[in-house]
């Protein structure tokens, strides 16, 4: 059964404290994993897409990481505005594409 | 681009009652998606459509029906609302080649007393 499993749950953090998030996956057809950030209340607003083990994406802060059975969202220097849920998805092919999401992992950063 | 929105924001249902959620995307995707999120469960399929005129069953499909008449728009119908479909409903849509992000709607938190 395809799966997707986020670590930890939650996390908190100092201001400036870097760390990773983790997204493990097993799946069959895996044709993309992508990154998500969602705000309380809105929908999850699109961060990254990787699609072969090895690739990486950065934007500021972030840096999405990808092997052949799990991905990590690095947090470098996070600051109090990264706080949010962070949901990870791999998009899988059997005919038609689906999209499989992970329960997200609520990182709250401190001032 | 407005991108993908959804309608209505927030509603209150009483147990029996029936709604219909619109969500409406400008970007000329072929697929479109509805999903419930629930707390500690992440985001769940309920139904999807590759194209005008077609839909298909996702993870939860019980207790929906959806059409989707026009290529713009994907309608989500409860026809007797239960307490279980209290949730967050999300729309999305994406191109046919799946190769690009899917863009979310806002949400539409829905009660059902």
């Amino acid at each position: 059964e395809d799966q997707v499993t986020q670590s930890p749950e939650a996390l908190r953090l100092q201001e400036g404290e870097s760390s990773s998030l983790n997204c493990s996956y097993t799946v069959s057809g895996l044709r993309g994993l992508f990154w998500y950030r969602q705000d309380p209340g809105k929908g999850p607003e699109f961060l990254f897409t990787l699609y072969s083990a090895g690739e990486e994406k950065e934007k500021e802060r972030l840096k999405a990481t990808l092997t052949k059975k799990e991905s990590f969202l690095h947090i470098t220097a996070p600051k109090p505005e990264d706080s949010a849920t962070y949901l990870c998805a791999v998009q899988v092919y059997s005919g038609t594409y689906k999209y499989i999401f992970g329960t997200g992992t609520r990182l709250k950063v401190l001032a | 681009n407005a991108g993908v929105t959804q309608t209505p924001k927030f509603r209150v249902l009483k147990t029996g009652q029936s709604m219909t959620l619109l969500c409406a995307q400008d970007m000329n995707h072929e697929y479109m998606y509805w999903y419930r999120q629930d707390p500690g469960m992440g985001l769940r399929l309920i139904h999807y459509s590759v194209g005008e005129g077609t839909t298909a069953k996702g993870e939860v499909p019980d207790g929906y029906n959806v059409s989707r008449l026009k290529k713009q728009n994907f309608l989500l119908g409860l026809e007797s609302a239960a307490p279980s479909q209290t949730s967050v409903y999300f729309c999305a849509s994406s191109t046919t080649t799946g190769q690009k992000e899917q863009p979310f709607g806002p949400g539409t938190r829905l009660t059902v007393l």
